[in-house]
């Protein structure tokens, strides 16, 4: 299974840009990466995905390491409003019958201080 | 407005008092999914629906059923619940599968005494 490997826990100033890794170095190479990320007491929401360039939305930029092994989300400017666990998720394909499920890490939890 | 709504947002019962938990997506979102959260072990699926009709098993699926006999509606069944069950649920829908951004709905938390 392709697993991915996270810190528990970040801190970050606000206004200041945040670096969250993730380490998954049994990706296989038709595996995205996905960036997920979950407020308190609200159901996780999406924040980026990516296969192997770079990615940017309005909320984040997806860094991409070029042997895919890791892979890094990028607040540029935290604000309160982002302190939420970030989940870093691959698309985790059996090979017996082709079945496809999702494997979540445990995620890194992210403090902004005001 | 686009949405995942799951029902109830909270539920005690008891133990081997069969629940359904339902979930209803409004975007024509082929892909559906379970999962459960539970403190230190992060969010783990229980089962998916890539289509009408189409079923499987995710990483955690026992004591669970699922059913997808129309496209905008994935309840998860439990026959006979019991206290390892209590949990945290989510359900989650998304256009065609897992390589696009997958939608979830607020939380259904479930206590089983």
């Amino acid at each position: 299974d392709a697993k991915t490997t996270q810190p528990n826990s970040m801190e970050s100033n606000e206004e200041e840009p945040v670096h969250l890794p993730c380490n998954h170095s049994t990706i296989s190479g038709t595996d995205y990466i996905h960036w997920y990320r979950q407020l308190p007491s609200q159901g996780p929401e999406y924040v980026i995905h990516g296969l192997t360039s770079n990615v940017n939305n309005r909320m984040a930029s997806l860094a991409i390491a070029e042997d895919r092994k890791s892979s890094t989300l990028i607040l540029h400017r935290a604000t309160l409003r982002d302190a939420a666990v970030y989940y870093c998720i691959l698309r985790d394909v059996l090979t017996q019958g082709g079945s496809e499920k999702l494997v979540f890490g445990k995620g890194t939890k992210l403090t902004v201080n005001p | 407005e686009a949405q995942v709504t799951q029902n109830p947002r909270y539920l005690i019962t008891v133990t081997g008092k069969k629940l359904t938990v339902t979930c209803s997506q409004n975007m024509n979102h082929e892909y559906m999914s379970w999962y459960r959260q539970d403190p230190g072990l992060g969010l783990r699926q229980i089962y998916y629906s890539m289509n009408v009709e189409v079923t499987d098993k995710g990483d955690v699926p026992e004591g669970y059923k699922v059913s997808r006999k129309e496209k905008r509606n994935f309840p998860l069944i439990l026959e006979s619940p019991s206290p390892n069950q209590t949990s945290l649920y989510f359900c989650a829908s998304s256009p065609t599968g897992f390589n696009q951004p997958q939608h979830f709905g607020d939380g259904t938390r479930l206590s089983i005494l």
